[in-house]
């Protein structure tokens, strides 16, 4: 079955960059997705068709595609941003939806 | 304001049956593919099903094909989950989503996304 991986974990210190990766091999033919998850709460989409930012979704959050490889940059991050963060794509036939396992960003 | 409200979560012996129901408001429910995602305690993301805005097409995991069931009544604004021969593995936070940016069958955007519902599949 088609899966999608991710780094269990990333610390980075207020202010800084994060960047988390998502590969894949159907992801050249696939739009991946991006969310955000708190504890207690449902996951909020926060970046779309790879790149795209939804509205209300602050300038800090962006996207990129690079073949396999897709990646969530968050620039200054803040103490809020701590959360799990999870990549959504498909299969190349588009009837099997899948998550990476998801990564723990932590801010030190 | 879009909504999603899952309901019929609870406590289910191994080998039972559990219906869940979410309510859609907020948005022209007919026009899009829904989905169901699952979370198991302390675990990840897990998508489960998706049903196409005519309920025509439906999709499953390989985990749930052949024992879940993914259904819609766009009279009642509802997405509904069958949920048959239950395992202790199905235990999880059960979130209905709408799928906002479509791409082709399943694929798309979760744009918007219930509170969940819990079920426990034990003895």
């Amino acid at each position: 079955s088609y899966e999608l991986t991710q780094p269990p974990s990333v610390s980075v210190s207020p202010g800084q960059t994060a960047r988390i990766t998502c590969s894949g091999d159907a992801l050249p033919k696939q739009y991946a997705y991006w969310y955000q998850q708190k504890p207690g709460q449902a996951p909020v989409l926060v970046i779309y068709k790879d790149s795209e930012r939804p509205s209300g979704i602050p300038e800090r959050f962006s996207g990129s595609s690079s073949g396999t490889t897709v990646t969530l940059t968050i620039s200054g991050v803040q103490a809020e941003d701590e959360a799990d963060y999870y990549c959504q794509s498909a299969d190349s036939s588009g009837t099997h939806v899948v998550f990476g396992g998801g990564t723990k960003l932590t801010v030190l | 304001e879009v909504q999603l409200v899952e309901s019929g979560g609870g406590l289910v012996q191994p080998g039972g049956s559990l219906r869940l129901s979410c309510a859609a408001s907020g948005f022209t429910f007919s026009t899009y593919t829904m989905s169901w995602v699952r979370q198991a305690p302390g675990k990840g993301l897990e998508w489960v099903s998706a049903i196409s805005g005519s309920g025509g097409s439906t999709y499953y995991a390989d985990s749930v094909k052949g024992r879940f069931t993914i259904s819609r009544d766009s009279s009642k604004n509802k997405l509904y989950l069958q949920m048959n021969s239950l395992r202790a593995e199905d235990t999880a936070v059960y979130y209905c989503a709408k799928v906002g940016l479509l791409v082709i069958a399943a694929a798309g955007s979760l744009d918007y996304w219930g509170q969940g519902t819990l079920v426990t599949v034990s003895s």
